[in-house]
């Protein structure tokens, strides 16, 4: 079955660190783009960060861009966002996504709830 | 940045009419717009890619049309579970973007 779980989400206070993570399972991982997206309490999905199989590019959006880092391990066939700085406005779910670029991000992962808070 | 409209933000429908969703890209996206369905405390589900290409999976009552700046994706005789959230996202120029989102909910 083909699926994505995220992991690591939780409670932190601004400033602080934490790091995701996005197990694969029922596909060949390391041959996928992959990206991670957001979406904060009432509000809309939020692009974030994308690498390329390989690992030979990442993008960032501007938002986010310099306080977190798109890495993957394609032998434990996961995916990682290591999200440093936070600020009250990354409270979220964090969505990791298989990314077909022109074609789609076609599976998701069902998010890990961030939430930055004193 | 490419900023996408969706509009309206909000369409009442009953079930069995169609549902009409606008997506606006401040510059040309050529064909390069994905729609997603979002329904409560579930993952977005991919609909629509390249415009008008449905996804795998995608029930005909979906479709999509546009080109360039304007889009549309269309749902014809709404089932109750369509009534969710739409977004468009464009894949032509780093940052990626989602429009803000259209609510379709039931009458």
């Amino acid at each position: 079955q083909v699926q994505l779980v995220e992991s690591g989400g939780g409670l932190v206070e601004p400033g602080a660190p934490l790091r995701l993570s996005c197990e694969a399972s029922g596909f060949t991982f390391s041959d996928y783009h992959m990206t991670w997206m957001r979406q904060a309490p009432g509000k809309g999905l939020e692009w974030l960060s994308y690498i390329t199989a390989r690992s030979s590019q990442t993008e960032y959006a501007d938002s986010v861009q310099g306080r977190f880092t798109i890495s993957r391990d394609d032998a434990k066939k996961s995916l990682y966002l290591q999200m440093n700085s936070l600020r009250v406005e990354d409270t979220a779910v964090y969505y990791c996504a298989r990314d077909l670029m022109a074609r789609g991000f076609d599976i998701w992962g069902r998010g890990t709830m961030v939430t930055v808070s004193s | 940045e490419i900023v996408l409209s969706q509009s309206p933000a909000t369409l009442s429908l009953s079930p069995g009419e169609t549902a009409t969703l606008s997506c606006r890209a401040s510059q040309s996206v050529g064909t390069f717009l994905t729609w997603y369905q979002k329904r409560p405390g579930q993952a977005p589900r991919l609909l629509i890619f390249g415009a008008s290409n449905r996804a795998t999976g995608v029930p005909a009552r979906f479709s999509g049309s546009g080109s360039g700046t304007d889009f549309t994706l269309t749902i014809s005789s709404l089932e109750p579970e369509d009534f969710a959230l739409y977004y468009c996202q464009q894949r032509r120029n780093w940052p990626l973007t989602f429009g803000g989102g259209t609510n379709v909910e039931i009458k």
